[in-house]
């Protein structure tokens, strides 16, 4: 079975933090992304990233960045949090286009940032 | 810009009733499509997807979806559901763009089946 973990599921953390979120895939996957997911918005593409040390914006990548030093993790960054950045984060993993190529999700990580 | 639109927030049913969730995509290429469900505190799930081929998708759970390019829809079914099934359902599709690597989700659906 294909395994996405998240390295917090709940975090909360203070306005102008640098806040790291982590996900790592035990698949061999090529595809990595991260999205936000808020209520009655659905998902959102923040990132993603399609080989090591790739990576492409998605739809919402303002105040984020992202990290891919090794092909199974995948790192989300918020140089300095802000309270509109309270969210549910998701990551995603597929073997190769995730348009075509089923995707597998992490738990998620719920950020609170106060 | 492409865009995915589930027509109902809400659908609240009783167990073993028939249920449709609703989606509309706008697109005039040729497009995959995807539903995925989320049940409480999890992560999403693929439950089916269309690629080409037949328009009846079956997927895991009981759960089908029929493309109809006419309508530009994907409509998911499932004749009888359980209480089991509540949990919230997306309708997602990519290719819109040409682009294969991502996907675009709509808003979700929330399913609540009562006893």
């Amino acid at each position: 079975d294909v395994k996405v973990t998240q390295s917090s599921r709940y975090l909360v953390k203070r306005t102008g933090e640098k806040v790291f979120l982590e996900c790592v895939q035990d698949m061999d996957h090529e595809n990595m992304f991260w999205y936000r997911q808020d209520p009655g918005l659905g998902l959102r593409l923040i990132y993603f990233s399609y080989d090591v040390k790739m990576k492409e914006k998605g739809d919402i990548p303002e105040g984020y960045s992202v990290s891919r030093e090794k092909k199974e993790r995948f790192s989300l960054i918020l140089e300095s949090a802000s309270t509109n950045q309270t969210s549910m984060y998701l990551c995603a993993s597929s073997l190769y286009g995730g348009g075509i190529y089923e995707q597998y999700f992490g738990p998620g990580t719920r950020l609170t940032v106060t | 810009a492409q865009s995915v639109t589930q027509l109902d927030s809400q659908v609240p049913v009783f167990e073993e009733a028939p249920v449709e969730l609703r989606c509309n995509y706008s697109s005039s290429v040729s497009v995959y499509l995807f539903w995925y469900v989320q049940y409480p505190n999890q992560g999403l799930q693929l439950l089916l997807k269309y690629l080409s081929g037949s328009t009846l998708v079956k997927g895991i759970n009981g759960f089908e979806a029929e493309f109809n390019k006419s309508q530009t829809s994907f409509h998911l079914r499932k004749p009888s559901v359980h209480i089991s099934d509540t949990a919230e359902y997306f309708c997602a599709v990519s290719g819109l763009h040409g682009g294969s690597e991502k996907l675009v989700f709509g808003k979700g659906t929330k399913l609540t089946v009562n006893p």
